[in-house]
């Protein structure tokens, strides 16, 4: 079956824009994940829902990284006011569950590119 | 809060050959799982290998097996007949919850 699918691929964009970055997890998936992927904070977990609600947003960085998942499915992680130090692969993960069990695996998107000049 | 260490940032394996990638973590937790990743060039995250800390039986898919060491808290991960396809970035992983807590990154390149 499909996999999870994000876009934009790539997107490069000026300082002080703002940007939305889409995921769409596999289908019947409960729960969804954003990472962060930078060079120098390695890859580090931002946000995660359960169903449409987010449990733990412990992982934005700032007021300015906010998230939402719609319908149980489609998850839009949106950037204000961008910074140069924004600039990473945003990935995005779900599985079937939430909890600790094998089913739980989280299989990850191919990642969105952002540049911030 | 979980750490995990990845002490080999390079490996370089002949075709064919074998090589082995270390991973250390350090938890309080006795139930947890453990994951090797490969990103590829393309990003994409692939799962190569699971483990679940309750199970004392190594895991084992194919050519890859990890060699998990509770005690010690370590967790390997072997490839074997190491194939041109096998270049990537692979990637030690903890989750006790839901949350994924990463290494920095083993860089695997594939000598033909």
């Amino acid at each position: 079956g499909a996999g999870v699918s994000q876009s934009p691929s790539n997107k490069v964009t000026e300082k002080g824009k703002d940007v939305e970055l889409r995921c769409d997890p596999i289908s019947g998936h409960t729960a969804l994940y954003w990472y962060r992927q930078s060079l120098g904070q390695g890859l580090e977990f931002l946000i995660y829902f359960q169903g449409n609600s987010a449990p733990d947003k412990s992982g934005l960085p700032s007021d300015r990284f906010s998230a939402e998942r719609t319908g149980g499915s489609v998850s839009t992680l949106t950037i204000q006011r961008t910074q140069q130090e924004d600039s990473a692969v945003y990935l995005c993960a779900s599985s079937l569950g939430y909890g600790p069990l094998p089913t739980d695996t989280q299989y990850f998107g191919p990642g969105t590119r952002l540049t911030v000049l | 809060a979980q750490t995990v260490t990845q002490s080999q940032p390079e490996m370089s394996v002949q075709e064919a050959e074998t090589v082995t990638l270390s991973c250390t973590y350090d938890t309080s937790e006795s139930d947890y799982y453990l994951f090797w990743y490969k990103q590829p060039p393309s990003r994409q995250m692939i799962l190569v290998i699971r483990q679940e800390a309750y199970k004392q039986q190594n895991a084992t898919e194919n050519r890859f097996s990890v060699n998990f060491q509770k005690a010690a808290k370590s967790f390997s991960l072997k490839i074997s007949d190491s194939q041109l396809g096998d270049a990537a970035m692979y990637f030690c992983a903890y989750r006790n919850d839901y949350k994924l807590s990463f290494g920095a990154g083993t860089t695997v390149t594939v000598r033909a």
